[in-house]
């Protein structure tokens, strides 16, 4: 498959505490992009690093890109009970001739308060 | 600006019958999606629309249909509804194909 995939799949934290979040692909790409999913909710978009980029932050995100590990991280800095979420890496990858972007299976924040 | 609307919220469906999901976005961009997330998939692609009139299979198209009359409208269609189209579907836009897309609040499917 060429989707990514995160790890952990479920990860449970206090508030205040820093989390992060990794993604692992397979394939070469251009860009990574990291999504949030509130529960019962659609996906919003959080952040997009480019494959030239090694580092980007957003507010009390930061995102790391090593591309000779096809990897990401996802950090989100002293943290909220209002960042429980799913988070969700996506990749992009020619399929059929045009570019699609691919979703991981997402994982799971929960922080308590 | 709304963004991007689904319609209906949720639906629950008798094996055989069919129905069609709305999106609409008002964001003028090109390119429309329809995606499902079942439990431990992820998000997977079913169709997409690269602009007015156009249409495009995804990952999993089969037993949908879409049409892409107007640039604001991305309509799926289950011709004859199955148990294994239970799930949710997110209908999502972007201005360029792999860039930032904008995603519908969902349709909770179910089929019995």
């Amino acid at each position: 498959s060429q989707q990514g995939e995160e790890d952990p799949q479920a990860l449970s934290i206090q508030e205040g505490e820093n989390a992060t979040m990794n993604c692992s692909y397979k394939t070469s790409i251009n860009n990574l992009q990291w999504y949030r999913q509130n529960s019962g909710r659609g996906l919003v978009h959080l952040i997009l690093i480019r494959s030239n980029e090694r580092e980007k932050h957003s507010g009390r995100l930061r995102v790391t890109l090593d591309t000779s590990k096809k990897s990401s991280s996802l950090l989100i800095t002293a943290s909220r009970a209002a960042d429980t979420a799913s988070y969700f890496c996506a990749t992009e990858h020619i399929q059929g001739g045009s570019e699609k972007l691919v979703f991981g299976k997402g994982m799971k924040l929960t922080v308590n308060p | 600006n709304a963004g991007v609307t689904q319609t209906p919220k949720f639906r629950v469906l008798k094996t055989g019958q069919s129905m069609t999901l709305l999106c609409a976005q008002d964001m003028n961009h090109e390119y429309m999606y329809w995606y499902r997330q079942d439990p431990g998939m992820g998000l997977r692609l079913i169709h997409y629309s690269v602009g007015e009139g156009t249409t495009a299979k995804g990952e999993v198209p089969d037993g949908y249909n879409v049409s892409r009359l107007k640039k604001q409208n991305f309509l799926l269609g289950l011709e004859s509804a199955a148990p294994s189209q239970t799930s949710v579907y997110f209908c999502a836009s972007s201005t360029v194909p792999v860039y930032e897309q904008y995603f519908g609040p969902g349709t909770r499917l179910t089929v019995t």
